[in-house]
């Protein structure tokens, strides 16, 4: 089945090292996205990249980092890790809206909770 | 700045019961709705969505209805079931003019059902 899958689903780091959160996707979707998901809240947008093409969201902290290295790919790299970014990272993908398409649903994958020590 | 509310925070239903799980918006120019539900420990799954040039839609067990005059936005669930259970989550299109969906989430409705 065609999906959105997310690796690790439980990371546990340390305060200040770094850690990448993996994202792969068999839909084939132009639109890969982060978000973050703290404990009883909405998720929040931390970026996005269509194709290639990488949209930061203007309140994301430097800290966040994301690569994209071909379409079925994308990473969350947290660079120094704090006690406050301890959160449900979600990755969520959609076509884009390029062509004729005129709404673009996203699909979520699972989501990897991370705990900062 | 645009922003997507939920009038109530938890919702007790009786199993067997309907659910309405209601969602206020304020950018009058959002042209795509979602709800989603999200069960613990789990990723938000798309239940429906409904573009803004309707004003109903309906799935299994599920109708979406959308108010623009008052922007306003309710999930009905049908004979609402113990698998109900979770957090729902509306959700708007921001940018209806970009090439890529920019969803803003409302606060999420916490769902429980009672035997």
């Amino acid at each position: 089945d065609a999906m959105v899958i997310q690796n690790p689903r439980y990371q546990v780091t340390q305060f200040g090292k770094p850690v990448t959160l993996s994202c792969s996707q068999t839909l084939n979707h132009n639109v890969m996205y982060w978000y973050q998901q703290k404990s009883s809240q909405a998720p929040k947008l931390l970026f996005h990249y269509y194709d290639k093409d990488f949209n930061n969201e203007a309140d994301t902290p430097d800290n966040f980092q994301s690569r994209r290295p071909n379409t079925s790919f994308c990473f969350l790299d947290i660079r120094s890790p704090g006690l406050g970014d301890a959160a449900m990272y979600l990755c969520a993908t959609s076509r884009g809206k390029r062509g004729v398409v005129d709404t673009d649903t996203q699909y979520f994958g699972p989501g990897t909770r991370l705990t900062v020590l | 700045g645009e922003s997507v509310g939920l009038h109530l925070p938890t919702l007790s239903v009786q199993e067997g019961d309907n659910s309405i799980i209601n969602c206020a918006y304020s950018n009058s120019a959002s042209d795509y709705f979602i709800w989603y539900k999200q069960e613990s420990g789990k990723g938000p799954q798309f239940i429906i969505d409904i573009r803004s040039n309707m004003d109903k839609r309906q799935g299994q067990r599920v109708t979406v209805l959308l108010n623009k005059t008052v922007k306003h936005l309710s999930l009905q669930i049908a004979a609402t079931q113990p698998g109900d259970s979770a957090v729902y989550f509306c959700a708007e299109n921001s940018e209806p003019y970009s090439s890529a969906s920019k969803i803003i989430f409302g606060s999420g409705t916490r769902l429980s059902i009672r035997p």
